[in-house]
């Protein structure tokens, strides 16, 4: 099985930091990621697809790259909305990653 | 814009069954894969099972395998779960989710029915 291992599992930042969040895969996935935020009590929302292709809807300060088995999730101003917890999920056989809380500094 | 709701979660205790449902609506249900996804309180995200368009095919994580069945009616548009020999690690909180055709994406989830195993 493909193992996704996320990191940081906890960042504290404030509103306006750059914010990168890490996933690796066990094995090559090429670009079969996707990245989701999730607030408390509240539904997982795609951002990321196909690990760079960002969702409709979903402000341009996300952003994702990546290929293989090392990925990124970016977020260039981070806002008081984005405060969640952040999953990669690959399609192998759809491992979500660990997750990342982004917390207020 | 689509949209799936999820019922049928409870207390229950080890050993006991449980069949969740998904009522699916806004999108041709028949046309896309359909994926349950499982949250133990305070921890992440783990994917359970999938089904086919026409339920064919059928995948599940390693924990549950041979303990629960996923399936589905196209003609009432719902997607169900049926959880057998359930244990206190099953805990959490269920949802259906569509699986976008071409890219793999969950794009479409429920908001989830809490399942508690416990005596």
């Amino acid at each position: 099985d493909i193992q996704m291992t996320q990191s940081p599992s906890t960042l504290s930042a404030s509103v306006g930091d750059r914010v990168t969040i890490t996933c690796r895969a066990s094995q090559s996935i090429s670009s079969w990621l996707a990245w989701y935020q999730q607030k408390p009590g509240k539904a997982p929302k795609l951002l990321i697809y196909k690990a760079s292709s960002l969702e409709t809807g979903v402000p341009s300060r996300f952003s994702g790259s990546g290929s293989g088995t090392e990925f990124t999730l970016t977020i260039s101003s981070l806002q008081p909305d984005d405060f969640a917890t952040y999953y990669c999920q690959q399609f192998h056989y759809w491992t979500f990653g660990q997750g990342t809380k982004v917390e207020i500094k | 814009e689509g949209q799936v709701v999820e019922s049928g979660g409870g207390l229950v205790q080890p050993g006991g069954s449980l069949r969740l449902s998904c009522a699916a609506s806004g999108f041709s249900f028949s046309s896309y894969w359909m994926r349950w996804v499982r949250q133990a309180p305070g921890k992440g995200l783990e994917w359970v099972a999938n089904i086919k368009e026409d339920g064919s095919q059928k995948q599940y994580v390693d924990s549950v395998k041979g303990r629960f069945t996923i399936s589905r009616d196209n003609t009432k548009n719902s997607l169900y779960l049926q959880m057998n020999s359930l244990r206190a690690e099953d805990t959490g909180l269920y949802s259906c989710a569509r699986e976008r055709g071409g890219d793999g994406a969950f794009d479409i989830w429920g908001q989830g029915t809490l399942v508690t195993v416990s005596s």
